[in-house]
């Protein structure tokens, strides 16, 4: 089973900033097959990103995923008020596993 | 518009079963991949079933091999699954979810889960 990882556990950060999150597996995934999901409080996941750096339909363009072999990245350009949310990446190649999640806090 | 509702959860004792629906709408159903997935409140996510379009080809995590049946009925674009043997915890939301499929730049990607219900809250308590 594919172990991912991601980093850091929660961060607080205003709104226009950058944000930078990191999964790292545990063994190497195809980009093909890695995608990035947006969580808000009392609602189901939302898919943002699918095949590492695809953004899904009506995804604003202020969200990009990159990355390749065990590490994979989500950022955010300019942080909006309403990214507050718990973000989980999500391996799906052969066997699907998630990551734990990263909390995003606005301040 | 696709549209995914789960129905079914509720409070059942320990050892005991539930089977829960989901109905597909706004997509043809029988042409999906689909799976379910469960999140304890305020924990992560995790997958536990999938079932391919024709419902010949199905997978379980390990935490629900021998206890879960994961179904389908195409002419009712439902998803089922039936849980026995519950255990305490096993509770959770749980979320029916279609995979997607795409072409991009000539290469076919899927496995993702591109829509997701609203969930059903299953609780297994005495």
């Amino acid at each position: 089973e594919i172990v991912l990882t991601q980093s850091p556990g929660t961060l607080s950060l205003s709104p226009g900033e950058r944000v930078t999150l990191s999964c790292r597996a545990s063994q190497s995934v195809s980009s093909t097959f890695l995608a990035w999901y947006q969580q808000k409080p009392g609602q189901a996941p939302r898919l943002l990103i699918y095949g590492a750096s695809n953004r899904a339909t009506g995804i604003p363009d202020r969200f990009s995923g990159s990355g390749s072999g065990t590490d994979f990245t989500l950022t955010i350009s300019r942080l909006e008020p309403e990214d507050c949310a718990v973000y989980y990446c999500h391996q799906y190649g052969g066997s699907t596993s998630f990551g734990q999640g990263t909390k995003l806090e606005i301040k | 518009e696709v549209e995914l509702v789960e129905s079914g959860g509720g409070l059942v004792q320990p050892g005991r079963s539930l089977r829960l629906s989901c109905a597909g709408s706004g997509f043809t159903f029988s042409s999906y991949e689909m799976n379910w997935v469960r999140q304890v409140s305020g924990k992560g996510l995790e997958w536990i079933s999938f079932i391919n379009h024709k419902g010949n080809s199905i997978y379980y995590a390990d935490s629900v091999k021998g206890r879960f049946t994961i179904s389908r009925d195409n002419a009712k674009n439902s998803l089922y699954l039936q849980m026995n043997s519950l255990r305490a915890e096993d509770t959770a939301i749980y979320y029916c979810v279609r995979e997607g499929v795409s072409m991009v730049r000539g290469v076919m990607i899927n496995g993702y889960f591109d829509h997701w219900g609203q969930g059903t809250l299953v609780t297994v308590s005495s």
